[in-house]
């Protein structure tokens, strides 16, 4: 199976800052990767697919990029909605796998 | 909008057989876009994804949990479930259903259900 290995595990930010998150594949992926976002009690919820493209509604600082085995998620300026656990999910082989998460944090 | 809603015991004994269902509404689980899949999360820790059933009644499972996994669909109640034998206290999580796109290109979860606890123990 392909492991998706995330960094780092927390990231401290302070609101209007720039958070940016990775995302490794064992593998290539090529660009099917998808990223989301996870709040306390709550599901998942889409925000990236295709590696960069945004899902509906999702605001436009949430940027993904990257293709083969190195990804990228980046939020341009972090608002309090926003601090939260982030996985990456690669769907070009299955098994399906997530990362392990990385949590943004108020700093 | 579809919305997914999981519904099951809370508490299940060791050895015995997790049974959860979810029901799917706003949107035709026969439709053949998409799959139909469970996914687990244990407290403090990352996603597993457990398997997926397509409308034909096709499935695929992780390997990890394939001898103890069945995910099965019932399109006349607009439910699939899912039921995980021979269960220990590292099985115990929270277990999400999911919507899964089938087309190429597409197999990522769009909508997800609220999720549902399921403690093992005794």
């Amino acid at each position: 199976e392909i492991v998706m290995t995330q960094s780092p595990d927390t990231l401290s930010v302070s609101p209007g800052e720039r958070a940016t998150l990775s995302c490794r594949a064992s593998q290539s992926v090529s660009s099917n990767l998808a990223w989301y976002q996870q709040k306390p009690g709550q599901a998942p919820w889409l925000l990236i697919y295709g590696a960069s493209t945004r899902a509906t509604g999702i605001p436009a600082r949430f940027s993904g990029s990257g293709s083969g085995t190195e990804f990228t998620l980046t939020i341009s300026s972090l608002q309090s909605e926003d601090f939260a656990v982030y996985f990456c999910q690669q769907y070009n082989n299955w098994p399906l796998t997530f990362g392990g998460g990385t949590k943004v944090e108020i700093k | 909008q579809v919305q997914l809603q999981e519904s099951g015991p809370g508490l299940v004994k060791p050895s015995q057989t997790l049974s959860l269902t979810c029901t799917v509404s706003g949107a035709s689980i026969s439709n053949g876009d998409y799959y139909w899949s469970w996914i687990r999360q244990p407290a403090g820790k990352g996603l597993e994804w457990i398997g997926r059933v397509y409308s034909s009644g096709s499935t695929n499972y992780n390997p990890s949990l394939e001898s103890r996994v069945t995910i099965s669909m019932d399109t006349s109640k607009k439910q699939f479930s899912l039921t995980l034998g021979s269960v220990t206290a590292a099985d115990t999580a929270v277990y999400y259903c999911a919507r899964l796109g089938s087309l190429r290109g597409t197999t990522y979860f769009d909508s997800w259900g609220q999720g549902t606890l399921v403690t093992v123990s005794s």
